[in-house]
């Protein structure tokens, strides 16, 4: 198994555009989890889908950010327009919900700077 | 508010010792507790997941202690090794499917 693919996993963009994250969890996980990364806050949890259906968006952090998961294969963090303030990197995981005994898996991240 | 914590200074062990990583919580009441290594620009990756009845869990050379009464988490690394250096996080959940929230880790560097 490839593991949780994230891209792109550099992105630079200028404040004002419209960014777009990938994943493809593992197959046959059915959560998944978007995660944003800085020094200063360390890992918070976005939102997280269980069978493609959004759980928690509530650390969403405004309606600059959306997130959809179209497939069980699938699924998408935007944000429009972007900020310097979003610079961070984005990590998606995923799990199978009664998996508890092997934790979540992460993807390599996508690390986004905005200009 | 529910709170982590994890001592934020980096902690340095010399090669062969045992490194003890401290994980406190608050206002929280967790079934499972998990430890994950990450490493530079890298995801976490999944290391030990204790539960709540559970007091100590063991993998190889990892060793897991899990106090519901003192909401703390003991993690060890035994006959510890350069390549163990990395940093540590500890995360929380409450139940299978859930979120889990993160501490902020500890970085641990095994000097040779």
């Amino acid at each position: 198994d490839a593991g949780v693919i994230q891209s792109p996993r550099h992105e630079v963009t200028e404040m004002g555009q419209e960014v777009t994250l990938r994943c493809k969890p593992i197959s046959g996980h059915n959560s998944l989890f978007w995660y944003r990364q800085t020094m200063m806050r360390g890992l918070e949890l976005l939102i997280y889908f269980n069978n493609n259906v959004p759980i928690d968006d509530s650390g969403m952090p405004e309606d600059r950010f959306s997130a959809k998961m179209p497939n069980a294969s699938f699924s998408t963090l935007k944000i429009q327009p972007s900020e310097p303030r979003d610079s961070a990197v984005y990590f998606c995981a995923s799990s199978l919900v009664q998996g508890t005994n092997y934790g979540y898996t992460f993807g390599s991240g996508t690390r986004l700077t905005v200009v | 508010s529910q709170k982590i914590e994890q001592n934020s200074e980096a902690l340095n062990i010399q090669e062969g010792k045992t490194a003890t990583l401290t994980c406190n919580y608050t206002n929280y009441s967790p079934a499972y507790l998990q430890w994950y290594r990450q490493d530079p620009g890298r995801g976490p990756v999944f290391l030990l997941l204790i539960r709540e009845n559970e007091k100590e869990k063991r993998k190889e050379r990892l060793k897991v202690t899990f106090d519901t009464t003192l909401k703390q988490s003991l993690f060890h690394i035994t006959a510890s090794q350069p390549a163990d250096s990395a940093t540590y996080l500890c995360a929380l959940v409450s139940r299978p499917g859930d979120k889990i929230i993160f501490g902020k880790g500890t970085r641990l560097h095994i000097l040779p």
